[in-house]
């Protein structure tokens, strides 16, 4: 199947600070990715819809301007996680779809990036 | 997006077969049915895909009952390895991809 992958894989930083975590489709090109958040023991949660050459469509409750998402290239959506709080420490996936492939709905999904904020 | 109810947990042994079973009671006519497997502390991994029957790959099968309206995931002689939680997930094709995920199923296999 088709490739996803993430960096960094996991990140520790102060509270305030801003955080930019990569998502990258190795192996092919995606106009849509998605970034999903994970807390321990829970389901993932879909946070916004990266498009690109286009603003990211956000899930409500959500805040946009505290999850800024670039989906700067056919291969690339980035996440960062501004002014960083406690409350933000989690797990952070990404995922995107391959529409060349058969069944071309299928998302893959990137290994996640551990947050954790001082 | 058709909600899906899944069993919160489960317990097998290695060497078994286990079936996973999902409702979803709402799937529309262009829903497709997805199942996913997570490991702790990583992506959830596609396993397997289908609309209706039964489709079946080198992991596992997935068995859709005329009405759609649940669907078994079939994972034949599981091993340890296969400790992990797996979800099920409806959604359309070809309308952006959007996937919403439930709680999922824990899947626990002992020695």
């Amino acid at each position: 199947g088709a490739v996803v992958s993430q960096h960094p894989s996991r990140v520790i930083c102060k509270s305030g600070t801003s955080v930019k975590i990569e998502c990258r489709s190795l192996d092919f090109q995606a106009t849509t990715m998605f970034w999903y958040r994970q807390f321990p023991k829970q389901s993932l949660m879909l946070m916004a819809t990266s498009n690109e050459g286009s603003k990211a469509t956000y899930e409500q409750g959500v805040e946009k301007d505290k999850f800024l998402i670039n989906h700067a290239s056919l291969t690339l959506s980035t996440l960062t996680v501004t002014s960083a709080h406690p409350e933000d420490s989690s797990f952070y996936i990404c995922s995107a779809r391959d529409p060349g492939l058969a069944g071309g709905e299928t998302q893959y999904f990137g290994p996640g990036t551990r947050l954790l904020v001082l | 997006l058709a909600k899906t109810t899944q069993p919160i947990s489960m317990d097998s042994y290695e060497g078994q077969e286990v079936n996973i079973t999902c409702s979803h009671n709402n799937i529309a006519t262009n829903d497709y049915i997805t199942w996913y497997q997570q490991f702790p502390s990583q992506g959830p991994r596609f396993i397997i895909q289908g609309y209706k029957t039964k489709v079946t790959n080198e992991v596992a099968s997935l068995f859709i009952p005329a009405d759609r309206k649940s669907s078994t995931l079939s994972l034949p002689r599981v091993s340890l390895s296969d400790t992990a939680v797996y979800y099920c997930l409806v959604a359309p094709r070809n309308q952006g991809g959007k996937l919403i995920f439930g709680q999922g199923t824990e899947l626990s296999v002992k020695p």
